[in-house]
C-alpha cells in the first residue's frame, strides 16, 4: 500500500513570487507520481505526471516537479505564480498492481494574493 | 471532444434514502473510475469499472455500489444514505487501465445529507 503526504494544508504567497508545494509518498514498490489542480466548484485537471526517464518534469501552466527516488519526494514549482493559480493542488500516485487507481494527498491550498 | 459530465451537479437527499449518480466517460474511454472527495478524509477511491466489470473496489462499506453501461457511461448508488456520505463523487475516466494511463475527472456531483 502507498501513501501520500502533503506538508503544508495552506501556502499563501504574493504574486510573481515563486512558490514549491512539496510532496512525499511511500511505499514499497515503484509508483507513478501526479500532480492536480482543482479550481473552485470543479473537478481535477492534471497538471503534470512522472512515469519514467528524466527526473524534472514540466507540466502545464508554467508548472514543474522533479522526481527525487532517495528522498520519496516530489515537489511542484512555479518560478512566478498570478492570480489566477489560487486553487487546491493535490499531489498523487498509482503503483504497477496493474490498477489506474490513485492515492492522493490531503491538497494544498495555493493562495496567491496581490 | 466533450469532457467527462457528470449529473446532478447538486443534490439533497434526507437520512435514509438512496441516490444515484451518473457519469458519461469522454467518448472512446472504457474505463471510469470513482472518488469521493470530503474535507476530512480527502479524496478517496470507490471503485473501477472497465467494459461493464468492477475491475477494483475501494474500502467503502456495501451501501456503495455502482455499475457501467455497454456504452461505458457509469452509475454509482449509495443506499440508506448518513450525514457522513455528503461530499463531492467525481467520476474520472481513461483511455487505458493501467496506472501510467492519464484521468479525465469531470466537475463532480455534490450530494448533501441532511
Amino acid at each position: 500500500a502507498q501513501s501520500v503526504t502533503q506538508l503544508d494544508s495552506q501556502v499563501p504567497v504574493f504574486e510573481e513570487a515563486p512558490v514549491e508545494l512539496r510532496c512525499n509518498y511511500s511505499s514499497s514498490v515503484s509508483v507513478y507520481l501526479f500532480w492536480y489542480v482543482q479550481y473552485p466548484n470543479q473537478g481535477l485537471q492534471l497538471l503534470l505526471k512522472y512515469l519514467s526517464g528524466s527526473t524534472l518534469v514540466k507540466g502545464i501552466n508554467g508548472f514543474e516537479a522533479e522526481f527525487n527516488k532517495s528522498q520519496t519526494s516530489f515537489h511542484l514549482r512555479k518560478p512566478s505564480v498570478h492570480i489566477s493559480d489560487t486553487a487546491e493542488y493535490f499531489c498523487a500516485v498509482s503503483d504497477n498492481s496493474g490498477y489506474s487507481t490513485l492515492t492522493f494527498g490531503k491538497g494544498t491550498m495555493l493562495l496567491v494574493s496581490p | 471532444k466533450a469532457g467527462v459530465t457528470q449529473t446532478p451537479r447538486y443534490l439533497i437527499k434526507t437520512r435514509g434514502q438512496q441516490v444515484t449518480l451518473s457519469c458519461s466517460p469522454i467518448s472512446g474511454h472504457r474505463s471510469v473510475s470513482w472518488y469521493q472527495q470530503t474535507p476530512g478524509q480527502g479524496l478517496q477511491f470507490l471503485f473501477e469499472y472497465f467494459s461493464e466489470t468492477q475491475r477494483n473496489k475501494g474500502n467503502f462499506p456495501g451501501r456503495f455500489s455502482g455499475r457501467q453501461f455497454s456504452n461505458s457511461r457509469s452509475e454509482m448508488n449509495v443506499s440508506t444514505l448518513e450525514l457522513g456520505d455528503s461530499a463531492l463523487y467525481l467520476c474520472a475516466s481513461s483511455g487505458g487501465t493501467g496506472p501510467a494511463d492519464e484521468q479525465f475527472f469531470g466537475p463532480g456531483t455534490r450530494l448533501t445529507v441532511l
